[in-house]
Protein backbone atom coordinates (compact mmCIF):
# COMPACT_ATOMS: atom_id res chain seq x y z
CA UNK A 1 0.00 0.00 0.00
CA UNK A 2 0.57 3.67 -0.06
CA UNK A 3 3.08 4.74 2.60
CA UNK A 4 5.61 7.57 3.82
CA UNK A 5 8.87 7.00 5.71
CA UNK A 6 10.26 9.73 7.21
CA UNK A 7 13.81 10.16 9.20
CA UNK A 8 13.54 9.19 12.84
CA UNK A 9 13.43 12.37 15.22
CA UNK A 10 14.47 13.87 17.52
CA UNK A 11 16.35 16.29 15.94
CA UNK A 12 17.97 18.89 17.94
CA UNK A 13 19.91 21.61 16.73
CA UNK A 14 21.18 25.14 17.66
CA UNK A 15 19.78 28.22 15.61
CA UNK A 16 21.03 29.36 12.50
CA UNK A 17 21.99 25.75 11.68
CA UNK A 18 21.13 24.05 8.13
CA UNK A 19 18.17 21.71 8.65
CA UNK A 20 17.25 18.34 6.39
CA UNK A 21 14.66 16.38 6.96
CA UNK A 22 14.38 12.90 4.74
CA UNK A 23 11.05 11.78 3.39
CA UNK A 24 10.33 8.63 0.94
CA UNK A 25 7.47 7.53 -0.33
CA UNK A 26 5.77 4.64 -1.70
CA UNK A 27 2.88 4.81 -4.01
CA UNK A 28 0.83 3.12 -6.74
CA UNK A 29 -0.26 6.36 -8.75
CA UNK A 30 1.12 9.57 -8.68
CA UNK A 31 0.91 11.65 -6.02
CA UNK A 32 1.26 15.23 -5.05
CA UNK A 33 3.06 15.69 -1.89
CA UNK A 34 2.82 17.73 1.25
CA UNK A 35 5.13 18.50 4.35
CA UNK A 36 2.74 19.41 7.65
CA UNK A 37 4.07 21.47 10.70
CA UNK A 38 2.44 20.54 13.97
CA UNK A 39 3.53 23.12 16.89
CA UNK A 40 2.64 22.28 20.65
CA UNK A 41 -0.83 22.17 21.85
CA UNK A 42 -1.77 22.79 17.72
CA UNK A 43 -3.62 21.45 14.56
CA UNK A 44 -1.76 20.52 11.57
CA UNK A 45 -0.61 23.27 9.55
CA UNK A 46 0.67 23.01 6.21
CA UNK A 47 3.91 24.49 5.27
CA UNK A 48 4.43 23.14 1.90
CA UNK A 49 3.30 21.20 -1.02
CA UNK A 50 4.29 19.79 -4.81
CA UNK A 51 2.11 18.21 -7.39
CA UNK A 52 4.55 16.82 -9.45
CA UNK A 53 7.89 16.10 -10.69
CA UNK A 54 10.68 18.47 -10.19
CA UNK A 55 8.00 20.96 -8.41
CA UNK A 56 9.56 22.66 -5.57
CA UNK A 57 7.70 23.79 -2.74
CA UNK A 58 8.80 26.67 -0.48
CA UNK A 59 7.67 28.85 2.30
CA UNK A 60 8.80 30.33 5.25
CA UNK A 61 12.36 29.91 4.02
CA UNK A 62 11.65 25.71 3.91
CA UNK A 63 11.77 24.28 0.73
CA UNK A 64 11.08 20.54 -0.79
CA UNK A 65 11.42 19.48 -4.48
CA UNK A 66 9.40 16.41 -5.60
CA UNK A 67 11.99 13.75 -6.93
CA UNK A 68 9.95 11.26 -8.70
CA UNK A 69 13.38 9.12 -9.13
CA UNK A 70 14.22 9.12 -6.08
CA UNK A 71 10.52 8.65 -4.41
CA UNK A 72 11.70 11.67 -2.50
CA UNK A 73 10.38 15.10 -1.18
CA UNK A 74 13.39 16.35 2.03
CA UNK A 75 12.69 19.30 3.27
CA UNK A 76 15.77 22.11 3.80
CA UNK A 77 15.55 25.20 5.53
CA UNK A 78 19.10 27.72 5.35
CA UNK A 79 19.00 28.46 8.53
CA UNK A 80 16.24 27.56 11.65
CA UNK A 81 14.89 29.82 14.39
CA UNK A 82 14.22 28.60 17.92
CA UNK A 83 10.28 29.50 16.81
CA UNK A 84 10.47 26.62 13.84
CA UNK A 85 10.85 24.28 16.67
CA UNK A 86 7.88 22.23 15.93
CA UNK A 87 6.93 18.19 14.57
CA UNK A 88 7.42 17.90 11.05
CA UNK A 89 4.71 15.87 9.28
CA UNK A 90 5.54 14.45 5.22
CA UNK A 91 2.53 13.16 3.44
CA UNK A 92 0.93 12.38 0.08
CA UNK A 93 -2.02 11.84 -1.88
CA UNK A 94 -2.95 9.79 -4.77
CA UNK A 95 -4.26 11.43 -7.93
CA UNK A 96 -7.57 9.97 -9.24
CA UNK A 97 -10.95 10.74 -8.70
CA UNK A 98 -11.47 8.46 -5.58
CA UNK A 99 -8.35 9.26 -3.55
CA UNK A 100 -8.93 12.04 -1.15
CA UNK A 101 -6.67 11.17 2.10
CA UNK A 102 -4.02 11.67 3.03
CA UNK A 103 -1.32 9.56 3.99
CA UNK A 104 1.16 10.66 6.82
CA UNK A 105 4.64 9.87 7.59
CA UNK A 106 5.13 9.40 11.78
CA UNK A 107 6.87 12.85 11.94
CA UNK A 108 9.92 14.24 12.85
CA UNK A 109 10.33 16.38 16.47
CA UNK A 110 12.47 19.63 15.50
CA UNK A 111 14.19 21.19 18.59
CA UNK A 112 16.37 24.19 17.89
CA UNK A 113 18.10 25.63 20.92
CA UNK A 114 19.27 29.36 21.08
CA UNK B 1 -12.35 34.28 8.84
CA UNK B 2 -12.94 31.80 11.27
CA UNK B 3 -10.59 28.64 10.60
CA UNK B 4 -11.64 24.81 11.24
CA UNK B 5 -13.02 24.44 14.68
CA UNK B 6 -13.38 21.60 17.04
CA UNK B 7 -15.31 20.76 20.33
CA UNK B 8 -14.87 19.39 22.65
CA UNK B 9 -11.03 20.20 23.44
CA UNK B 10 -10.51 17.18 25.67
CA UNK B 11 -12.94 14.39 27.01
CA UNK B 12 -12.46 11.67 29.01
CA UNK B 13 -14.62 7.99 28.84
CA UNK B 14 -14.80 4.65 30.17
CA UNK B 15 -14.41 1.81 28.52
CA UNK B 16 -17.29 0.54 26.36
CA UNK B 17 -19.36 3.82 26.53
CA UNK B 18 -19.89 6.20 23.44
CA UNK B 19 -18.39 9.58 22.05
CA UNK B 20 -19.37 12.16 19.91
CA UNK B 21 -16.82 14.84 18.39
CA UNK B 22 -17.98 17.66 16.39
CA UNK B 23 -16.45 20.18 13.68
CA UNK B 24 -17.16 23.04 11.86
CA UNK B 25 -15.13 23.71 8.44
CA UNK B 26 -13.24 26.55 7.38
CA UNK B 27 -15.75 29.08 5.77
CA UNK B 28 -16.04 28.32 2.18
CA UNK B 29 -15.19 24.76 2.62
CA UNK B 30 -17.62 21.79 2.07
CA UNK B 31 -16.01 18.74 3.03
CA UNK B 32 -14.84 16.98 6.11
CA UNK B 33 -12.49 14.57 6.78
CA UNK B 34 -11.50 12.79 10.18
CA UNK B 35 -8.05 11.79 11.29
CA UNK B 36 -6.97 9.69 14.26
CA UNK B 37 -3.28 10.38 15.48
CA UNK B 38 -2.18 7.76 17.97
CA UNK B 39 0.69 9.57 20.71
CA UNK B 40 4.14 9.52 18.73
CA UNK B 41 2.14 8.88 15.29
CA UNK B 42 0.87 9.91 12.27
CA UNK B 43 -2.79 11.21 11.80
CA UNK B 44 -4.35 8.06 10.48
CA UNK B 45 -7.21 8.27 8.12
CA UNK B 46 -10.92 7.58 9.62
CA UNK B 47 -13.28 8.89 6.51
CA UNK B 48 -14.45 11.72 4.37
CA UNK B 49 -17.93 13.37 4.21
CA UNK B 50 -19.13 15.40 0.98
CA UNK B 51 -22.77 16.78 0.27
CA UNK B 52 -23.61 14.42 3.76
CA UNK B 53 -22.26 11.49 2.45
CA UNK B 54 -19.05 8.87 3.67
CA UNK B 55 -17.12 9.29 -0.06
CA UNK B 56 -14.34 7.58 1.22
CA UNK B 57 -13.22 5.22 4.42
CA UNK B 58 -9.67 4.14 5.60
CA UNK B 59 -9.25 1.23 7.96
CA UNK B 60 -11.33 1.80 10.91
CA UNK B 61 -13.88 -0.71 12.18
CA UNK B 62 -18.10 0.15 11.70
CA UNK B 63 -17.42 1.38 15.48
CA UNK B 64 -16.71 4.70 13.84
CA UNK B 65 -19.00 6.43 12.51
CA UNK B 66 -19.67 9.63 11.22
CA UNK B 67 -22.71 12.54 10.28
CA UNK B 68 -21.98 15.58 7.91
CA UNK B 69 -24.99 18.32 8.28
CA UNK B 70 -26.32 20.50 5.44
CA UNK B 71 -24.19 23.27 6.55
CA UNK B 72 -21.15 21.32 5.99
CA UNK B 73 -20.54 20.70 10.21
CA UNK B 74 -19.98 17.07 11.13
CA UNK B 75 -19.47 14.65 13.77
CA UNK B 76 -17.41 11.61 14.62
CA UNK B 77 -18.93 8.73 16.53
CA UNK B 78 -17.35 6.25 18.51
CA UNK B 79 -19.11 3.35 19.84
CA UNK B 80 -17.93 0.41 22.45
CA UNK B 81 -14.78 2.49 23.64
CA UNK B 82 -11.74 0.71 23.95
CA UNK B 83 -8.21 1.92 25.69
CA UNK B 84 -6.83 1.72 22.38
CA UNK B 85 -9.24 4.86 21.20
CA UNK B 86 -7.07 6.82 23.21
CA UNK B 87 -5.72 9.40 20.63
CA UNK B 88 -5.91 13.11 19.35
CA UNK B 89 -8.84 13.45 17.02
CA UNK B 90 -8.64 15.72 14.20
CA UNK B 91 -10.97 17.46 11.65
CA UNK B 92 -9.77 19.05 8.51
CA UNK B 93 -11.51 20.51 5.39
CA UNK B 94 -11.50 21.80 2.03
CA UNK B 95 -13.28 22.40 -0.88
CA UNK B 96 -14.89 19.50 -2.24
CA UNK B 97 -13.80 19.59 -5.85
CA UNK B 98 -10.20 17.36 -5.94
CA UNK B 99 -7.52 19.17 -7.89
CA UNK B 100 -3.95 20.10 -8.16
CA UNK B 101 -4.59 22.95 -5.57
CA UNK B 102 -6.60 20.46 -3.56
CA UNK B 103 -5.64 21.58 0.53
CA UNK B 104 -7.19 20.08 3.62
CA UNK B 105 -6.61 22.49 6.71
CA UNK B 106 -6.49 21.14 10.16
CA UNK B 107 -8.77 21.86 13.31
CA UNK B 108 -6.77 21.97 16.55
CA UNK B 109 -8.03 18.39 17.01
CA UNK B 110 -9.76 16.89 20.21
CA UNK B 111 -8.02 14.66 22.79
CA UNK B 112 -9.82 11.80 23.85
CA UNK B 113 -9.12 9.67 26.61
CA UNK B 114 -10.44 6.35 27.17
CA UNK B 115 -10.07 4.89 30.90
Amino acid sequence: GDSVTQMEGPVTLSEEAFLTINCTYTATGYPSLFWYVQYPGEGLQLLLKATKADDKGSNKGFEATYRKETTSFHLEKGSVQVSDSAVYFCALRLSGGSNYKLTFGKGTLLTVNP
Amino acid sequence: DAGVTQSPTHLIKTRGQQVTLRCSPKSGHDTVSWYQQALGQGPQFIFQYYEEEERQRGNFPDRFSGHQYPNYSSELNVNALLLGDSALYLCASSWGRTGSSYEQYFGPGTRLTVT
